[in-house]
């Protein structure tokens, strides 16, 4: 089926660093990209859809120029947590569509850690 | 504004059982409908998909239903096993922006 990997899967990082997550779709292309964060026990938020040669959109409440998502193939996405803080600290994970009537599939996720 | 409600937040039962999950959406205009299983730390693995038109999806244990009209889809686990032991999410999306509206999940936990 269609798979989606993301990377790192756990990343540590400083105060005031900037960290960036990529997420590829292997077997398909993926014109459109969905971002998410989840915090502990609680479910998924979409942050950001993800367009490929676009600007991405964001969702209500999400600051743009701090999560910066760039989708220069039809294949890569990336979000990128400028300037991290310790409330930056989350769960972040990738989706994307599958081929019609598939459904969606997701990444394994990034555990991102704020010190 | 879609929102997806599942109840209950956590289930616990001994192994062998069959077990129902809800998933409760306030929007009935909904493209399809998707379960999901997490597990701790992990991303998600998809389960089922039933398009609007359909009203239920089989694969091996696995159940789901549909009912659109009452906003309601539920998850049938058949003969529970410890490997069971995940949080289910399900999954609302909106035909026009492919969105993907999430549950506040239900976390099962099936008892030796």
């Amino acid at each position: 089926g269609a798979v989606v990997s993301q990377h790192p899967s756990r990343v540590i990082c400083k105060s005031g660093t900037s960290v960036k997550i990529e997420c590829r779709s292997l077997d398909f292309q993926a014109t459109t990209m969905f971002w998410y964060r989840q915090f502990p026990k609680q479910s998924l938020m979409l942050m950001a859809t993800s367009n490929e040669g676009s600007k991405a959109t964001y969702e209500q409440g999400v600051e743009k120029d701090k999560f910066l998502i760039n989708h220069a193939s039809l294949t890569l996405s990336t979000l990128t947590v400028t300037s991290a803080h310790p409330e930056d600290s989350s769960f972040y994970i990738c989706s994307a569509r599958v081929p019609p009537g598939e459904g969606y599939t997701f990444g394994s996720g990034t555990r991102l850690t704020v010190v | 504004k879609q929102e997806v409600t599942q109840i209950p937040a956590a289930l616990s039962v001994p192994e062998g059982e069959n077990l129902v999950l809800n998933c409760s959406f306030t929007d009935s205009a909904i493209y399809n409908l998707q379960w999901f299983r997490q597990d701790p730390g992990k991303g998600l693995t998809s389960l089922l998909l039933i398009q609007s038109s359909q009203r239920e999806q089989t694969s091996g244990r696995l159940n789901a239903s549909l009912d659109k009209s009452s906003g309601r889809s539920t998850l049938y686990i058949a003969a529970s096993q410890p490997g069971d032991s995940a949080t289910y999410l399900c999954a609302a999306s909106e035909g026009g922006n492919e969105k993907l509206t999430f549950g506040t999940g239900t976390r099962l936990t099936i008892i030796p």
